[in-house]
C-alpha cells in the first residue's frame, strides 16, 4: 500500500472550516484513500474514502487532486469535538489491510 | 447495534498471569481484528480474521493467541507478556476484509507489571 504524509498537527478556529492536507504521491489506480479520526481515549472512527472523485458526507467532505497524488479532508464547521488525530490511509480496493501512519493532531480552539 | 464491546476496559497484569480480552459484535460482521496501540503512536495490526478463520498475523508473538469461537466474539489470549506489551489494545470488525468502513470498540487498556 502506498505511503502517506501528513502535517503532525494544526490548529481551527471553531465554526471555522479545518482543511487536513495528506500527500500520497505513490498511489496507485486500485488504491482508495481513506479518512479515519480517533478522539482521545477512543477507538478510530471512519469518516469517508473515495477513490477519485470528490465525496461528502455527513461528516465530511473529500477532495482528491485530479492526478490523485494529494487530497485534503474539509471540516466544514469545526467545532471542540473534533479535536482528535486524524488518519489518511491508502488502501486497496477490496482488501488490504488498514494500516495507519502518523496521522494529523487537529487541535479546534474556542 | 452498531457497536463493538471490549471487556474489560482496564487490566492489570502481572508477567506470569494469563489473562483474555473479549470483543463482541452484534452486527453482522465477518471480519474482524485487533490492533495494538503504544501511547503517542497509531494503531497497528496485530490480527485479522475472516469468516471465523485468522486470515493475517502480523509476526505477533505467540505469548498473544487469538480466538474467534463464533461470528460475534473474538478474544485475544495473553500470556507470560512483558512490560513492554503494556498498550491499549483495540478490536474493530468490517462487513468483510475488503469492506471500507471498519468499526472500533473503545479498547482494553492493558498494563503488565
Amino acid at each position: 500500500d502506498a505511503k502517506t504524509t501528513q502535517p503532525t498537527s494544526m490548529d481551527c478556529a471553531e465554526g471555522r472550516a479545518a482543511n487536513l492536507p495528506c500527500n500520497h504521491s505513490t498511489i496507485s489506480g486500485n488504491e482508495y484513500v481513506y479518512w479515519y479520526r480517533q478522539i482521545h481515549s477512543q477507538g478510530p472512527q471512519y469518516i469517508i474514502h473515495g477513490l477519485k472523485n470528490n465525496e461528502t458526507n455527513e461528516m465530511a467532505s473529500l477532495i482528491i487532486t485530479e492526478d490523485r497524488k494529494s487530497s485534503t479532508l474539509i471540516l466544514p464547521h469545526a467545532t471542540l469535538r473534533d479535536t482528535a488525530v486524524y488518519y489518511c490511509i491508502v488502501r486497496v480496493g477490496g482488501g488490504g489491510k488498514l494500516i495507519f501512519g502518523q496521522g494529523t493532531e487537529l487541535s479546534v480552539k474556542p | 447495534d452498531t457497536e463493538v464491546t471490549q471487556t474489560p476496559k482496564h487490566l492489570v497484569m502481572g508477567m506470569t498471569n494469563k489473562k483474555s480480552l473479549k470483543c463482541e459484535q452484534h452486527m453482522g460482521h465477518r471480519a474482524m481484528y485487533w490492533y495494538k496501540q503504544k501511547a503517542k503512536k497509531p494503531p497497528e495490526l496485530m490480527f485479522v480474521y475472516s469468516y471465523e478463520k485468522l486470515s493475517i498475523n502480523e509476526s505477533v508473538p505467540s505469548r498473544f493467541s487469538p480466538e474467534c469461537p463464533n461470528s460475534s466474539l473474538l478474544n485475544l489470549h495473553l500470556h507470560a507478556l512483558q512490560p513492554e506489551d503494556s498498550a491499549l489494545y483495540l478490536c474493530a470488525s468490517s462487513q468483510e476484509v475488503g469492506s471500507y468502513g471498519y468499526t472500533f470498540g473503545s479498547g482494553t487498556r492493558l498494563t503488565v507489571v
